[in-house]
């Protein structure tokens, strides 16, 4: 079975500052797409970014970016210049590419961003 | 309004209570899921609907029972619950290809339904 680890449960990082989030997953299949969301306190859980694994250069949006090790199955999360709209919880998740509807969530990591 | 739409926000109710939750998406997608998040676990994904059919049930109580009347539309109909069902209910929409699903799908959430179940 498929299974998503995010060993951090909290995370902090002074603003302006650079800041990696762990992801790791198991699998057998070679074909996924993998994601981290963001959720603010009280409010709606939003996509990140997200790469598809036959893609071997990494995803970039803007201050976000992904360094995507397919052989060691890690996914973290690199934000660089963090703002204080940055503090939230991330949730990495997977999912087969075809054959399913399911998303595999991790269980999150409480982003603090201090001034 | 725009993009994944949830109510009521917060629902306190006792176990003999029926309730229903609505989830509304203007995003013009196919596909309509319910979660349960609960504080430190991961995200549990209960229903799947793909084009009004159910495509996925992941071993729920009968106590929910979820209802899609439209592609628009998503109701998560709760009955006799137990207060280990306390947690946020989040609904999320997403655009699943035809030819090869679900395709690139990005899913988009709603803010959830707080409950709380006395």
């Amino acid at each position: 079975a498929q299974t998503v680890t995010q060993s951090q449960p909290e995370m902090s990082v002074q603003e302006a500052e650079t800041v990696t989030l762990s992801c790791t997953y198991d699998t057998s299949e070679s074909d996924y797409y993998l994601f981290w969301y963001k959720q603010p306190p009280s409010r709606q859980m939003i996509l990140v970014i997200r790469q598809e694994a036959y893609k071997q250069q990494n995803a970039t949006e803007n201050r976000f970016s992904v360094n995507f090790q397919k052989a060691a199955k890690s996914f973290s999360l690199k934000i660089s210049d963090s703002q204080l709209g940055d503090a939230a919880m991330y949730f990495c998740a997977y999912r087969r590419a075809s054959g399913t509807y399911k998303y595999i969530f991790g269980t999150g990591t409480r982003l603090k961003v201090l001034a | 309004e725009t993009g994944v739409t949830q109510t009521p926000r917060h629902l306190v109710m006792g176990m003999t209570n029926k309730k229903s939750l609505k989830c509304e998406q203007h995003l013009g997608h196919n596909a309509m899921y319910w979660y349960k998040q609960s504080a430190k676990k991961p995200l549990e994904l209960m229903f799947v609907y793909s084009l009004e059919e159910r495509v996925e049930n992941n071993s729920v109580p009968s106590r929910f029972s979820p209802e899609c009347p439209n592609s628009s539309h998503l109701f998560l109909h709760l009955h006799t619950l137990q207060p280990e069902d306390s947690a946020l209910y989040l609904c999320a929409s997403s655009q699943v290809g035809a030819a090869t699903f679900p395709l690139t799908d990005t899913q988009y959430f709603g803010p959830g339904t707080r409950l709380t179940v006395l």
